[in-house]
């Protein structure tokens, strides 16, 4: 099945402990991207990748890490966490140009103490 | 600063009705303007999208209005039904196409 997964779905955690969401599409996706989502602010793009090796800021980039090794894997690592990060993150993946759909992972909440 | 603006927050509906979703944009570079639903504890699913050439998109029950001029595009349920409750988001993308811009979404509730 088409897919992309994203692990763990749920986190607690403590303010300080670098933690890392992984994110893989089994698609052959070029390309890969980082979204959050808050009530009120709809989602918002942390950061993207076009290709191996290849990744850029999006609009909140902020405190985030991203790393782009292998096609089918994006991970977001939050190196010292902070409580203004908790919130929904999605990944989501795409095939080809812009105008070709996005399709998105099932979602991890973080909490951040 | 949001780049696209989403309105209402919230809609209720009654099953049958005809849902309208807003939203406005500043950009002139934009040129793709996807529409997301959205159901509880899943992920976004593209539900339909529009390019600037046409006013118009249609498919089954939900149709794209574009206004190039006003810089404003809607989404439109005809016909609404109790399994379309979810939230909606409209999205544009242009000046950079790797970049997503999102409004801040609508929850739809389609009452029996």
């Amino acid at each position: 099945e088409a897919q992309v997964t994203q692990n763990p779905r749920y986190l607690i955690t403590v303010t300080g402990k670098k933690l890392t969401v992984t994110c893989s599409q089994n698609m052959n996706h070029e390309y890969m991207s980082w979204y959050r989502q808050d009530p009120g602010l709809g989602l918002r793009q942390i950061y993207y990748s076009m290709n191996v090796e290849v990744t850029d800021k999006g609009d909140v980039p902020e405190g985030y890490k991203v790393s782009r090794k292998e096609k089918r894997n994006f991970p977001l690592i939050l190196e010292s966490p902070s409580p203004n990060q908790t919130s929904l993150y999605f990944c989501a993946s795409r095939w080809g140009g812009p105008y070709n759909e996005q399709f998105f992972g099932p979602g991890t909440r973080l909490t951040v103490l | 600063q949001q780049q696209v603006k989403q309105s209402p927050q919230s809609l209720i509906v009654q099953k049958g009705g005809i849902s309208i979703i807003n939203c406005a944009y500043e950009n002139t570079a934009f040129d793709y303007f996807p529409w997301y639903q959205q159901f509880p504890g899943k992920g976004p699913a593209l539900l339909i999208a529009i390019r600037p050439d046409v006013s118009e998109k249609k498919e089954g029950r939900f149709t794209i209005s574009f206004n190039k001029s006003a810089k404003q595009f809607s989404l439109h349920i005809m016909d609404s039904q109790p399994g379309d409750s979810a939230t909606y988001f409209c999205a544009a993308n242009g000046d950079n196409f790797n970049k997503f811009y999102f409004g801040s979404g609508t929850k739809l509730n389609v009452k029996p």
